[in-house]
């Protein structure tokens, strides 16, 4: 069974830093695309970053240049390091497998970890 | 970047009605579309992918169609569990991937 766990979220200082983690199991972790989606609270979903398995990052506007992915396929774990941290940054943040072959679709998600950015 | 407009912005019926939901995308996106449903507490599940390709263990009841850019999703008989927000996504030019701003399905 696939499964996605999302730990890491925190409420934090606008300025302020947090480490995001998915841990994943159930399937190849390293032969899969792994996204970060996010939701602020009551609004629509915004798709956030995504990670080849070779590595190849993509990244919204938005976030670009203030949070970077990676993964460690020897550990099953992806990541979202987020710095520089804002206001609107506030929201469910959901890990997401990309369904296949690079396709960016969303197949399978963790339950989500809230960051909350407020001083 | 993509802008997707989904139409309506809300959806009352009754369980057993037939929906239709609509999605249109800025750009031909040719069927690169997806849809998810995302009910409240939970994380989105796929529905659809590639326009109409039914996601694994999902009800036949569900049906995707369109292509370039106009979509839509349709629910041949709404059961109780389907009551939910409904998200169309893009994945033909991107970066950016993006999403619809989403279309509520809730019980008349």
């Amino acid at each position: 069974e696939v499964q996605l766990l999302e730990s890491g979220g925190d409420l934090v200082q606008p300025g302020g830093s947090l480490r995001l983690s998915c841990a994943a199991s159930g399937f190849s972790f390293s032969s899969y695309a792994m996204n970060w989606v996010r939701q602020a609270p009551g609004r629509g979903l915004e798709w956030v970053s995504i990670i080849s398995p070779g590595d190849s990052t993509y990244y919204a506007d938005s976030v670009k240049g203030r949070f970077t992915i990676s993964r460690d396929n020897s550990k099953n774990t992806l990541f979202l390091q987020m710095d520089s941290l804002r206001p609107e940054d506030t929201a469910v943040y959901y890990c997401a497998r990309d369904r296949g072959n690079w396709d960016a679709n969303f197949d399978y998600w963790g339950q989500g970890t809230l960051v909350t950015v407020s001083s | 970047e993509v802008v997707l407009t989904q139409s309506p912005a809300t959806l009352s019926l009754s369980p057993g009605e037939r929906a239709t939901l609509s999605c249109r995308a800025s750009q031909s996106i040719r069927s690169y579309l997806a849809w998810y449903q995302q009910k409240p507490g939970q994380p989105p599940r796929l529905l659809i992918f590639d326009a109409s390709n039914r996601a694994a263990g999902i009800p036949a009841r569900f049906s995707g169609s369109g292509s370039g850019t106009d979509f839509s999703l349709t629910i041949s008989r709404l059961e109780p569990e389907d009551f939910a927000v409904y998200y169309c996504q893009q994945s033909s030019n991107w970066p950016p991937i993006t999403f619809g701003q989403g279309t509520r399905l809730e019980i008349k």
